[in-house]
């Protein structure tokens, strides 16, 4: 159980457009959804955590103009790279949280490698 | 705000060797507590977390932490490593912050390399 899937697993694109990422959880409903970012050799940034239903609440210093995210149904989160550029290139991992007492865990997407030409 | 230190970046054992990775946590109250494997170019697994009551807990694959109150440490441990278990590792500490704002926070990794 808890499994939360990611796609795509990789995207290449050209600098300028904008890049679709989704992230479900596949056997559990999730009220809240994590967006991070990684860079090689680095530990996870949060970007943004998602609420079902309501707007998603960025971490300092992230654009959320650049970073769209939705968060449609209670298995559905999406982030929206748009006009990307290369600085934008990185590992997004999604995470999907289930909450109360003793099973508060995140669980994670195997993550998109974006990569911006 | 809560924050982790895990003051090993790289540590190297042989395999069949017992293993500890440190994990230190600053945080106002008991935290939940968890540590994460991450393999090349994939996303995290969890391995154990701590939330209360016993503060020896065991997870997955054979590993197990500590969780010590009054050292702010959750040290994660193996007693025989596997050649598999080669990967980076994450602690992490879940608090909320502002109120309702619940979020992870990790610490820098530790990069396990196993020698055969």
């Amino acid at each position: 159980g808890a499994v939360v899937s990611q796609h795509p697993s990789r995207v290449i694109c050209k600098s300028g457009t904008s890049v679709k990422i989704e992230c479900r959880s596949l056997d559990f409903q999730a009220t809240t959804m994590f967006w991070y970012r990684q860079f090689p050799k680095q530990s996870l940034m949060l970007m943004a955590t998602s609420n079902e239903g309501s707007k998603a609440t960025y971490e300092q210093g992230v654009e959320k103009d650049k970073f769209l995210i939705n968060h449609a149904s209670l298995t559905l989160s999406t982030l929206t790279v748009t006009s990307a550029h290369p600085e934008d290139s990185s590992f997004y991992i999604c995470s999907a949280r289930v909450a109360g007492g003793f099973t508060d865990t995140q669980y994670f997407g195997p993550g998109t490698r974006l990569t911006v030409l | 705000a809560q924050s982790v230190t895990q003051p090993d970046i790289h540590i190297t054992v042989s395999e069949g060797a017992s293993l500890e990775l440190r994990c230190n946590y600053s945080y106002g109250a008991t935290p939940y507590l968890f540590w994460y494997v991450q393999s090349p170019g994939q996303g995290l697994q969890l391995l154990l977390k701590y939330f209360s009551g016993d503060t020896l807990v065991q997870g997955i694959k054979g590993f197990e932490a500590e969780f010590k109150r009054s050292q702010s440490s959750f040290n994660l441990r193996k007693p025989s490593v596997h050649w598999s278990d080669a990967a980076e590792y994450f602690c992490a500490v879940g608090a909320y912050s502002g109120g309702s704002n619940y979020k992870l926070t990790f610490g820098k990794g530790t990069l396990l390399t196993v020698n055969p």
